[in-house]
């Protein structure tokens, strides 16, 4: 089964930063991996598919790239609303598998 | 809109058997896949189980392989999932979730989940 890995699992950071997440994938999931935010007490709500593609209503802020099995997940400048977890999603190999999350907190 | 929404969660006893359900609203629901992701207290994200848009074929997280069923009735608009055998380890906020397209991709609408909770 296909593993993937977060880093780091919390992130402390201050309004304005610059947040950038990690997901690597234990073998090649091509560029078919999502990311989506969890805010405290609500569901998971999709961010990015396919690596790269914002969701619809996402603001530009939020980026996704990659390179061979790394993904990069990058906030550009932090809203009091992005302060949340993070979680990584991939759809290759055996049907879907998530990463164990990235936690956005305030510094 | 688009909305999930689960149905069938409570406190179970170990051992015993426990069945799901979610109605899907604002979508053509037998074009999508359709899944099942469950969060323990204080943990990430686990998938469950997935289905495709017309119930040729499933899938199922090695932790409930054998003993979970997903299945669904597209005339109903309706995800269920079957579960037996249920463990402590299985008590967890479940999610249903609609996928982005006939077979498994990205999901893209989430209900607000019913809380399963196995103890005696």
């Amino acid at each position: 089964d296909i593993v993937l890995t977060q880093s780091p699992a919390t992130l402390s950071l201050s309004p304005g930063a610059r947040a950038t997440l990690s997901c690597r994938a234990s073998q090649s999931v091509g560029r078919f991996l999502a990311w989506y935010q969890q805010r405290p007490g609500q569901a998971p709500r999709l961010l990015i598919s396919d690596a790269s593609n914002r969701a619809t209503g996402i603001p530009a802020r939020f980026n996704g790239s990659w390179s061979g099995t790394d993904f990069t997940l990058t906030i550009t400048s932090l809203e009091p609303e992005d302060f949340a977890v993070y979680y990584c999603q991939q759809r290759s190999g055996n049907w879907v598998t998530f990463g164990g999350g990235t936690k956005v907190e305030i510094k | 809109e688009e909305q999930l929404v689960e149905s069938g969660g409570g406190l179970v006893q170990p051992g015993r058997s426990l069945r799901l359900s979610c109605a899907g609203t604002g979508f053509n629901f037998d074009r999508y896949a359709m899944h099942w992701v469950r969060q323990a207290p204080g943990k990430g994200l686990e998938w469950v189980s997935g289905i495709t848009w017309n119930g040729g074929r499933t899938g199922y997280a090695d932790s409930v392989k054998g003993r979970f069923t997903i299945s669904r009735d597209n005339a109903k608009k309706s995800l269920f999932l079957q579960m037996n055998s249920l463990r402590p380890e299985d008590t967890a906020l479940y999610y249903c979730t609609k996928d982005t397209a006939p077979a498994p991709y990205y999901m893209d609408v989430w209900g607000k989940g019913t809380t399963v909770t196995v103890s005696s």
